[in-house]
């Protein structure tokens, strides 16, 4: 079956402890994404990634990083969670030969204490 | 960069009736417009897109149309039903496809029976 797999799928931590969340398509998709969503504020980019070890910054990359070592791996890392960073985040991916159709992860939601 | 304004934040119907969904964009260079619906708890699917060369596009009772005059773009649901009770996002990019895309607040549409 074809999907996006994001884990954890809700995580609580404390301000300063470093996390990762992964995410990982078995369709062979070139394209990954993250975003983050927030009440009001709709889904936010804050990375992108068009191949293995090519990166760009969204919209919101402050206080993220991610890296794309392999095709099908796109975890997001934050190294000082502080708690404006409690939000639901979401994977994302897309062929870039079938580009109008962007596939969702689960969804993580992360709370920072 | 780009700039998408959703209205209204929360809309309430009675089945049967008609719902529209309307956003503005700032970016002129935007030419791919889809909308995704996002059930509770669940990740947000692709419902319906609109590229810059068409005005209007149906899909059953869904259909989407551009202004790229006036920079906004519309969705219509007719003769709702209570599962399409769930939170619409609207979406522009410049890059003609899921990439980079910058999403709208999102709209709470509720369907009373």
């Amino acid at each position: 079956e074809a999907q996006v797999t994001q884990n954890p799928r809700y995580l609580i931590t404390v301000t300063g402890k470093k996390l990762t969340v992964t995410c990982s398509q078995n369709m062979n998709h070139e394209y990954m994404s993250w975003y983050r969503q927030d009440p009001g504020l709709g889904l936010r980019q804050i990375y992108y990634s068009m191949n293995v070890e090519v990166t760009d910054k969204g919209d919101v990359p402050e206080g993220y990083k991610v890296s794309r070592k392999e095709k099908r791996n796109f975890p997001l890392i934050l190294e000082s969670p502080s708690p404006n960073q409690t939000s639901l985040y979401f994977c994302a991916s897309s062929s870039l030969y079938d580009f109008e159709k962007l596939f969702f992860g689960s969804g993580t939601q992360l709370s920072v204490l | 960069g780009e700039n998408v304004e959703q209205h209204p934040s929360t809309l309430s119907v009675q089945e049967g009736d008609s719902a529209v969904i309307k956003c503005t964009y700032s970016d002129s260079a935007s030419n791919y417009f889809p909308w995704y619906k996002q059930e509770l708890g669940k990740r947000p699917q692709l419902i319906i897109d609109i590229r810059s060369n068409v005005g209007e596009k149906k899909d059953q009772r869904i259909a989407v149309t551009l202004n790229k005059t006036a920079k906004h773009f519309s969705l219509h649901i007719t003769e709702t039903q209570p599962e399409d009770s769930a939170v619409y996002f609207c979406a522009a990019s410049p890059s003609g496809s899921a990439r980079q895309l910058t999403f709208g607040s999102g709209t709470q549409l509720t369907v009373l029976p």
